[in-house]
């Protein structure tokens, strides 16, 4: 079945750094854009970052630009989210998601909500 | 950046009435809106997106509506499942960010 399945997450000391991982099956990862979004403990949901099919194209929250980086394999399978000088706002359960594709009759068009997610991963930043 | 603002933060409703959760864009999306229902210790599941059009597998009950600054989720008939929170996210002004409302509770009245 279609399925994203994240890891990576933990403890770490503000400064500190932390690889996420997210693993896809049951659908071709390739074709899809693939985001990672947040969501501190209590609060709403935030989106973190963004990428294309290809890898080619990436776009973040102001709140972790210059110190995340999303990178996906698609021979792997694999979506990524390296995460640098974390601070404790950064504590969060971190979700990968993919970006659904509609077709009619005549095309196929992109959609950026989101409509498969994990089930997360918990980021603790704490000293 | 813009700013979506959900209203009421808790609805209280019986089960079998209808529930109507609101969402509110700071500046117009067009029809780029998404709803998401979540449950305790579970992720999001995408309900409507294009404001209006329900994903795979969800139920009529749900329905979307809207455009431009004004959105409507309702609930037609509440089941003891529907009993979760409720997050719309815009996608127009993208990129640079997608967005999402503070949610709405929608409770055991």
């Amino acid at each position: 079945q279609v399925q994203l399945v994240e890891s990576g997450g933990g403890l770490v000391k503000p400064g500190g750094s932390l690889r996420l991982s997210c693993a896809a099956s049951g659908f071709t990862f390739s074709d899809y854009y693939m985001s990672w979004i947040r969501q501190a403990p209590g609060k709403g949901l935030e989106w973190v970052s963004y990428i294309s099919t290809s890898g080619s194209t990436m776009s973040y929250a102001d709140s972790v630009k210059g110190r995340f980086t999303i990178f996906r394999d698609n021979a792997k399978n694999s979506l990524y989210l390296q995460m640098n000088s974390l601070r404790a706002e950064d504590t969060a359960v971190y979700y990968c998601a993919r970006h659904p594709t509609y077709c009619s009759s005549t095309s196929c068009h992109r959609v950026d909500a989101f409509d498969i997610w994990g089930q997360g991963t918990m980021v603790t930043v704490s000293s | 950046e813009i700013v979506m603002t959900q209203s009421p933060a808790t609805l209280s409703v019986s089960p079998g009435e209808r529930a109507t959760l609101s969402c509110r864009a700071s500046q117009s999306v067009s029809s780029n809106l998404a709803w998401y229902q979540q449950k305790p210790g579970q992720a999001p599941r995408l309900l409507i997106y294009g404001a209006s059009t329900r994903a795979t597998g969800i139920p009529a009950r749900f329905s979307g509506s809207g455009s431009g600054t004004e959105f409507t989720l309702t609930i037609s008939s509440l089941q003891s499942e529907d009993f979760a929170v409720y997050y719309c996210q815009q996608y127009n002004n993208w990129p640079p960010e997608l967005t999402f409302g503070g949610g709405t509770k929608v409770e055991i009245k």
